[in-house]
């Protein structure tokens, strides 16, 4: 089975720059999506295959993968962009698998 | 635009069934495929497996056999999950999500998804 891990939890300072990686064996050879989950709501997508950004999502949102690591980079971090955050990835043996999610706490 | 509706919370005794709803509108339903995903409390996210739209064949996730049934209502746009001898270990919001295609499926991702539908297992 392929398995994506995440780092529990990342702080940051308003206006600073958050990052929040996800590893999986050579995950740089397929694509990483990510997800926002704030409290009680529902996953929203924010970055798709890598590093594209859906229509609405604030460009302070990239993502890249590369190796064995996608990252999520959150740029000018604001209060609102506290919440839990997912990757994504495919593989041919369990279709779809997700990360254990790292919540985000703007300090 | 698109939009995924989905039915209400449920409480639900230990042996008994549920049946949750995944109404679609803004697009074309039977064009994207649809995902199901599994939320236990206080915890991430479990793909649970996904409904072709058009072929209205399901495939399910490992730990998702036997007692999960994916289904569709094409006539009214709308998916079910049905759940049946349920134990307390069931509880969990169930999501639905659309599947959009990339050339490959592993360029593949979800958007949007339903609000969730909170099912409680308690005797």
């Amino acid at each position: 089975s392929y398995e994506l891990t995440q780092p529990p939890s990342v702080s940051v300072s308003p206006g600073q720059t958050a990052s929040v990686t996800c590893s999986g064996d050579k995950l740089g050879d397929r694509y990483a999506s990510w997800y926002q989950q704030k409290a009680g709501q529902s996953p929203v997508l924010v970055i798709y295959q890598d590093s594209k950004r859906p229509s609405g999502i604030p460009e302070r949102f990239s993502g890249s993968n590369s190796g064995n690591t996608a990252t999520l980079t959150i740029s000018e971090t604001q209060a609102m962009d506290e919440a839990d955050y997912y990757c994504q990835a495919w593989d041919s043996s369990v279709h779809y698998v997700f990360g254990p999610g790292t919540k985000v706490t703007v300090l | 635009q698109a939009r995924l509706v989905q039915s209400g919370s449920e409480l639900k005794k230990p042996g008994a069934s549920v049946k949750v709803s995944c109404k679609a509108s803004g697009y074309p339903f039977t064009e994207f495929a649809l995902n199901w995903v599994r939320q236990a409390p206080g915890q991430g996210l479990q793909w649970m497996g996904w409904i072709n739209t058009n072929t209205e064949t399901p495939t399910y996730a490992q730990g998702f056999t036997g007692r999960f049934v994916f289904s569709l209502d094409t006539s009214v746009n709308t998916a079910y999950l049905q759940i049946s001898s349920l134990k307390t270990e069931d509880t969990a919001i169930y999501y639905c999500a659309r599947e959009i295609p990339a050339a490959t499926p592993m360029g593949n991702w979800f958007d949007p998804w339903g609000q969730g539908t909170l099912v409680t297992v308690s005797s």
